[in-house]
């Protein structure tokens, strides 16, 4: 079945800096990745996703891209706010959400 | 708009005990999963349903039992407890997408369940 790994585990970055997540997975017919936060004592919340006719996708200071030859993608957060701190997860799948695998999570925290 | 409700939102119970856990959504939704997250292993697919009826396995169902008695209501069950499936539980409901087959997941806030 599909594998998701997702690093870093920890991220900290500096308030205004960039922050990175990758993720990389082992199903070359997996065709939807979508990016999950999860706030403390909350459930994820859908950020963006992507499918695997696009390569990259932006929605203001948050952009994923994909690169279905190397079988990764990333998470990309420009200009940090305190409020962007939480834990970020990854998933890949490849027909429906009954198949979808997630990253073990990147917990990242914005210092102001 | 609740959303994604579940209920209790914390349960402690020793070994052997029996409990279930309610999932309600009001979005119409006909999708409903119930996933646990334990530290370092992200989110894993327990039982999942495609609707009122109907209930299927997913990645980790031993231990489990569902029912989808109501399109609105899913509910996880755990017959006879044990320490290893203290873990934090979360439900989530998904629309019917088109053609694509994947649609955005909604989650509740979860139950945090521990067995001594």
């Amino acid at each position: 079945g599909e594998n998701v790994e997702q690093h870093p585990s920890t991220l900290s970055v500096q308030e205004g800096d960039s922050a990175v997540i990758k993720c990389t997975y082992s199903d070359s017919a997996s065709n939807y990745f979508p990016w999950y936060k999860q706030e403390l004592g909350k459930g994820p919340q859908l950020i963006i996703d992507i499918r695997s006719n696009v390569g990259e996708k932006k929605d203001q200071r948050i952009a994923v891209t994909l690169n279905k030859t190397a079988k990764h993608f990333s998470l990309h957060i420009t200009e940090t706010q305190p409020e962007d701190s939480a834990v970020y997860f990854c998933a890949a799948s490849i027909y429906n959400n009954n198949d979808m695998r997630f990253g073990a999570g990147t917990r990242l925290t914005v210092k102001p | 708009n609740a959303g994604v409700t579940q209920t209790p939102k914390f349960r402690v119970l020793k070994t052997g005990q029996s409990m279930t856990l309610l999932c309600a959504q009001d979005m119409n939704h006909e999708y409903m999963y119930w996933y646990r997250q334990d530290p370092g292993m992200g989110l894993r697919l327990i039982h999942y349903s495609v609707g009122e009826g109907t209930t299927a396995k997913g990645e980790v169902p031993d231990g489990y039992n569902v029912s989808r008695l109501k399109k609105q209501n899913f509910l996880l069950g755990l017959e006879s407890a044990a320490p290893s499936q203290t873990s934090v539980y979360f439900c989530a409901s998904s629309y019917l997408e088109g053609t694509t087959h994947n649609s955005p997941l909604h989650f509740g806030n979860g139950t945090r369940l521990t067995v001594t």
